[in-house]
C-alpha cells in the first residue's frame, strides 16, 4: 500500500508570493492533517480535514488555508509569504483521528522563503 | 492547555547503552499517548502507543508505560544501536470531543556512536 505522498518535496519562494502544497493520503484514509515543523517552534498543528470538512484549526493566521477534495487528497495554501513561513510542512493521514487510528506522515515539503 | 514536555537533548550514547527519554503531559482529559520517530530527511513514523493508564507500548525494543500518577510516558530501550539515531517525539491525543489533533513535544535528538 502506497504511503502518504507530498508534492513538491522542495520549494523556494520569495516573500509576498503564495504557494500551494499537495498531499495524497493513504488509500482509504479520510482524515488528513497538516503540521508545520520548525527548529524553534517544533511541530505545530495547522488543520485537519475529514470528508472535505475542516474539523479543527490551529493558531495560524488566515494566510494559511487548506481544503480537501472528494477523493481525500488535500492542499494547503499560504498567501503573502513571510520569511518566518520557512519550514517543513508535514501531511498526515488516518482512517480517523482517534486513539486507535494513528497518523501516517508523508516525508514533507521543505519550503524556503527568501 | 494541553501540552507535552520532553527532555530536549541532544542525547549521545554509545552502542548497547541504555536509553531513557523523559516525557510528561498535562493531565487534562484522558489522552492517548504516542512516541514518534523521525529519521533524517523523512516524515514521522509511529514507534509505539498507549491508550490508557498502565498500558505499556512496545516496538523494536523500545518501551513506554502510561503512568497516570506521574503523568509520564518515558521512552526506554535496553540496548541502543547506531540505527536508532533519530529525533524522537512524544505526543498526546485527546479522546472524544472535536479536538482532532496531536500535541507534540519539542523532540529529542538521539545520536548513537559505534
Amino acid at each position: 500500500k502506497a504511503g502518504v505522498t507530498q508534492t513538491p518535496r522542495y520549494l523556494i519562494k520569495t516573500r509576498g508570493q503564495q504557494v500551494t502544497l499537495s498531499c495524497s493520503p493513504i488509500s482509504g484514509h479520510r482524515s488528513v492533517s497538516w503540521y508545520q515543523q520548525t527548529p524553534g517552534q517544533g511541530l505545530q498543528f495547522l488543520f485537519e480535514y475529514f470528508s472535505e470538512t475542516q474539523r479543527n484549526k490551529g493558531n495560524f493566521p488566515g494566510r494559511f488555508s487548506g481544503r480537501q477534495f472528494s477523493n481525500s487528497r488535500s492542499e494547503m495554501n499560504v498567501s503573502t509569504l513571510e520569511l518566518g513561513d520557512s519550514a517543513l510542512y508535514l501531511c498526515a493521514s488516518s482512517l480517523e483521528v482517534s486513539y486507535n487510528s494513528p497518523l501516517h506522515f508523508g516525508n514533507g515539503t521543505r519550503l524556503t522563503v527568501t | 492547555g494541553d501540552s507535552v514536555t520532553q527532555m530536549e537533548g541532544p542525547v549521545t550514547l554509545s552502542e548497547e547503552a541504555f536509553l531513557t527519554i523523559n516525557c510528561t503531559y498535562t493531565a487534562t482529559g484522558y489522552p492517548s499517548l504516542f512516541w514518534y520517530v523521525q529519521y533524517p530527511g523523512e516524515g514521522l513514523q509511529l514507534l509505539l502507543k498507549a491508550t490508557k493508564a498502565d498500558d505499556k507500548g512496545s516496538n523494536k525494543g523500545f518501551e513506554a508505560t502510561y503512568r497516570k500518577e506521574t503523568t509520564s510516558f518515558h521512552l526506554e530501550k535496553g540496548s541502543v544501536q547506531v540505527s536508532d539515531s533519530a529525533v524522537y517525539f512524544c505526543a498526546r491525543l485527546n479522546s472524544g470531543g472535536s479536538n482532532y489533533k496531536l500535541t507534540f513535544g519539542k523532540g529529542t535528538l538521539l545520536t548513537v556512536n559505534p
